[in-house]
Parts: C-alpha cells; structure tokens; sequence
C-alpha cells in the first residue's frame, strides 16, 4: 500500500541552525514521483521539489537541500542557516506513475518552528 | 494569471445544509483534484477527475458529490453537512500524465468550512 511518513510532528530550532526533516515512503511501484510543499501560517501550499525514482542524485537550491535514497525509501529535507520565514508545515507526498492520475499521498507533515 | 482559485474562502454552515465548493483552474489542466486537511492528518483526497466529464473516488469520498462539467471548473458538494466535514478544502490541478508527466499539482488557497 502507499504511504508516506512524517515521524516528526513538530521541530522548533534557533535562526541558523541546520535541520532536516524526514520522510519515509512505501510503494509498490519501481516508478513514482516525490514531493514536498510548504505551508506557511497563510495556508496556502507552496510546491517546493519533485523527484522521480529514477533520479537519486541529492538536489540543492539555496539554503534548500534534498536527500533521496531509495535503499532506505527515504526523501529527507534539510534547510542549511535557518531562518525565520521558513516557519511552516512541511509536507512530503508520494504519486504512483501507473495510476491514470496524479494523486498525491501526503504524510501527516512536520511543522517547523524557526525562534529568532 | 489566477492558477486555481476556490470560491468561497470561508464558509459556516449547519448540519444538514448542503453547498457547493467551487474550484476554477486557467491553466487548462486536465486532472483536478479535491482533498481535505485536517489537523494532524495532512491532506487526504476526496474525489478527482481526469477530463471534463469524468470524475473518480479518492481516499475519503462518503458525504460527497462532485461534477466537472467544463474542463476548467471542479465543484464539490455537501448534500448534508455534519460537523465531521469541519475542515480546510484544497483544490488541485495538474497537466495530463501524456501531456507532461513531470508537472506538480497547482493548489488553491483552500476553503474553511465549519459544520455547527
């Protein structure tokens, strides 16, 4: 069956500290997409990255940084100098290629807190 | 350009009413989507579609309609609300798999509905 899970509930760290938050998936497929998405206090849901899994090269993008590793079904998420704006929900999502659509699977999320 | 936009924002009704929930999508997206995101949760999918005139069952679809009757509009219904439909609606939309298979979902900025 598909899931995805976000063991950590809440994390609250210092302005610039590193944090990661985890993400573990099941599937049954070989082909499937990951995502994760940010919601700010706002609400709204912010896409952040996908990755298919066929590509398990680690992604950066500014202080944003992706570890993909299909030997352990894990997508963590690490942010490098935290800050407070990133202040949020984060959620991870998995999608089955096979299917005719593109559901998303979320975890429960991890909601982080960023003290100054 | 709007992306997806859901109509009303906030909504209180009592048990037994019934509404509908609008999604419109000017992205001319194929698939749309409508989840539901309850604390602790994460998003949970209720209904989709994969083309105007089509619509499907997601993970939580009892107490529920929907109608995709135009390709750029997704509506959702509560024929008899009860209190246990609390919660923050999203809409999502997203390109066809064989248009693009590496498109994510485009999200609106979510309905509050609260059952008394």
């Amino acid at each position: 069956a598909q899931k995805v899970t976000q063991a950590q509930t809440e994390i609250s760290v210092v302005e610039k500290e590193d944090v990661t938050l985890d993400c573990v998936y099941e599937t049954r497929d070989t082909t499937y997409y990951l995502f994760w998405y940010k919601q700010p206090p706002s609400g709204e849901l912010v896409f952040l990255i996908r990755r298919n899994s066929f590509d398990e090269q680690n992604e950066i993008s500014g202080r944003y940084s992706w570890n993909f590793q299909k030997s352990t079904s894990s997508f963590n998420f690490t942010i490098t100098a935290s800050q407070v704006v990133d202040s949020a929900v984060y959620f991870c999502a998995l999608s089955e290629v096979r299917d005719s659509s593109y559901k998303l699977i979320f975890g429960s999320g991890t909601r982080l807190l960023v003290r100054p | 350009n709007a992306g997806v936009t859901q109509t009303p924002k906030f909504r209180v009704l009592k048990t037994g009413q019934s509404m509908t929930l609008l999604c419109a999508q000017d992205m001319n997206h194929e698939y749309m989507y409508w989840y539901r995101q309850d604390p602790g949760m994460g998003l949970r999918l209720i209904h989709y579609s994969v083309g105007e005139g089509t619509t499907a069952k997601g993970e939580v679809p009892d107490g529920y309609n929907v109608s995709r009757l135009k390709k750029q509009n997704f509506l959702l219904g509560l024929e008899s609300a009860a209190p246990s439909q609390t919660s923050v609606y999203f809409c999502a939309s997203s390109y066809s798999r064989y248009r693009n298979s590496n498109q994510p979902q485009h999200f609106g900025d979510g309905t509050r509905l609260s059952i008394l």
